[in-house]
C-alpha cells in the first residue's frame, strides 16, 4: 500500500498567484511528514515538516503546508508564487515499515511569469 | 557546515558493467542512507546505515548490489554488473541521528548513472 500520494504530476500557476501541491497519506497512527524540493542537478532540499502541533506549519521561502488528519492531507501552499519557485516538489512520510523516509512520487510546479 | 559530498556527478556504462559511487557524509552524522531515484519517481531507499553497521537493506538488489561504510563515515554503493533499469539518480543523505522521524535528511547532489 502506497504510504504517500501526490495526485498532481504537474501543477502550473503565474507569478503572483497562490500556489498548492497536492499530498495524502496513508493512515497509521501519528504521521510525521515532510515536504523536500528538487532544483534540476541538484539534491532534495528540506523545506518543512510536521511532527505535533499546530496543523499549520511554515518553512523555508515562504512556504507552509496545512496537516489536515480528518483528509488525511498534508497541502503545500504558498500565498504568491515566484518563478525562482519552479522545481520538483516531493512530500515524505515517516514510514510505518522499519521507520524509513518514504516519498510520494513528486509533483512538477511550474510558475510562469 | 560542508554538506554531503558525492562522486562522480554523472557516469555512463554499458551493461553487465560495474560501477561504484562514493558519499561523504555531514561531519558527525550517525545515519547514512542511499536513495534511487528513477526519472519520474519519488526517491526509494536502497539501504540505511548506523554508524557502519546496516540498519535496513530490505530494499538492495543483493545479487548486484553492495554497500559499505568503513569506518563509520564514507560510503561506497557499488553495482555489478549493470542492467538497463539501474540508469538513475542515487542520492546519498545523512542526518545526525538514528531517523526518529523528526531528524531531517540532508542530501547531497546525486550521482547520475546512465546504463546503455
Amino acid at each position: 500500500a502506497q504510504s504517500v500520494a501526490q495526485p498532481e504530476d504537474q501543477v502550473n500557476v503565474a507569478e503572483g498567484n497562490p500556489l498548492t501541491v497536492k499530498c495524502t497519506y496513508s493512515v497509521s497512527g501519528n504521521p510525521y511528514l515532510f515536504w523536500y524540493v528538487q532544483y534540476p542537478n541538484r539534491g532534495l532540499q528540506f523545506l518543512l515538516k510536521y511532527i505535533t502541533g499546530d496543523n499549520l506549519v511554515k518553512g523555508s521561502y515562504g512556504f507552509e503546508a496545512e496537516f489536515n488528519k480528518s483528509q488525511t492531507s498534508f497541502h503545500l501552499k504558498k500565498p504568491s508564487a515566484l518563478v525562482s519557485d519552479s522545481a520538483l516538489y516531493f512530500c515524505a512520510k515517516w514510514g510505518d515499515q522499519g521507520g524509513k523516509l518514504i516519498f510520494g512520487q513528486g509533483t512538477e510546479l511550474s510558475v510562469k511569469p | 557546515e560542508a554538506g554531503v559530498a558525492q562522486s562522480p556527478r554523472y557516469k555512463i556504462i554499458e551493461k553487465r558493467q560495474s560501477v561504484a559511487f562514493w558519499c561523504n557524509p555531514i561531519s558527525g552524522h550517525a545515519t547514512l542512507y542511499w536513495y534511487q531515484q528513477i526519472l519520474g519517481q519519488g526517491p526509494k531507499l536502497l539501504i540505511q546505515f548506523q554508524n557502519n553497521g546496516v540498519v535496513d537493506d530490505s530494499q538492495l538488489p543483493k545479487d548486484r548490489f553492495s554497500a559499505e561504510r568503513l569506518k563509520g563515515v564514507d560510503s561506497t554503493l557499488k553495482i555489478q554488473p549493470a542492467k538497463l533499469e539501474d540508469s538513475a539518480v542515487y542520492l546519498c543523505a545523512s542526518s545526525l541521528e538514528r531517523f526518529s522521524g523528526a531528524n531531517v535528511l540532508t542530501f547531497g547532489a546525486g550521482s547520475r548513472l546512465t546504463v546503455l
